[in-house]
């Protein structure tokens, strides 16, 4: 899987879109963005995933460059709840057994 | 649902105990895994399985050992503990490549010291 970089940590004022960047210059056609986050010691959530098109959910959108070599996670309207470890991992489709690999993450900290 | 379970929530062993966490899932989801996560760090892949009777390593499995007899259970064992292991234990599971958005869904985690 492709090796992913981002900052260790940013600030957002509460209220305002947190804008979390992510570089996979390396990642291969067939290799999906995935987001997860971790608030405080528990267990890490999926937030969301795309290929080559920009997504959006419930909980926030994802900007994939055309060149597919870094990623932006949007979390529109930043709450003190968001406040955690978020975490861009790429991975293939298929025939992986579906295997995770965590780098350290982006510590997002939400102020008022 | 309640999701994917784990026990116990705390634990400290004494250097070269034994003990067993507990993983139960009850989304009938064929794909477990178990993570360990040490202090600032990512989480790292202990082992993993792709359904009753089938398990593999992951990144880091000396000193692990697992199985996986039902669907819904996957218990991670530790042997002969040592200090190194001291640590948060995270299990997950998900469905078969394929399906869905293959999020993996975790469970609480574990805290375990090692003294």
């Amino acid at each position: 899987d492709a090796k992913t970089t981002q900052p260790p940590s940013m600030d957002c004022a509460e209220g305002r879109a947190a804008n979390l960047p992510c570089n996979h210059s390396t990642i291969s056609g067939n290799e999906y963005v995935y987001w997860y986050r971790q608030i405080h010691s528990q267990g890490p959530q999926y937030i969301i995933h795309g290929l080559k098109n920009n997504e959006t959910n419930e909980m926030a959108s994802l900007i994939i460059t055309e060149d597919r070599k870094s990623s932006t996670l949007i979390l529109p309207h930043a709450t003190l709840r968001d406040t955690a470890v978020y975490y861009c991992i790429v991975r293939t489709g298929t025939g992986t057994a579906s295997k995770l690999t965590f780098g350290t993450g982006t510590r997002l900290q939400v102020t008022l | 649902n309640a999701g994917v379970t784990q026990t116990p929530k705390f634990r400290i062993l004494k250097i070269g105990q034994s003990m067993t966490l507990q993983c139960t899932q009850d989304m009938n989801h064929n794909y477990m895994y178990w993570y360990r996560q040490d202090p600032g760090m990512g989480l790292k892949l202990i082992y993993y399985s792709v359904g009753a009777g089938i398990t593999d390593k992951g990144e880091v499995p000396n000193g692990y050992n697992v199985s996986r007899s039902t669907t819904e259970d996957f218990p991670l064992r530790l042997e002969l503990a040592a200090p190194s292991q001291t640590s948060v234990y995270f299990c997950a599971s998900t469905l078969p490549d394929g399906y869905g958005s293959n999020e993996q869904f975790f469970g609480p985690g574990t805290r375990l010291t090692v003294l």
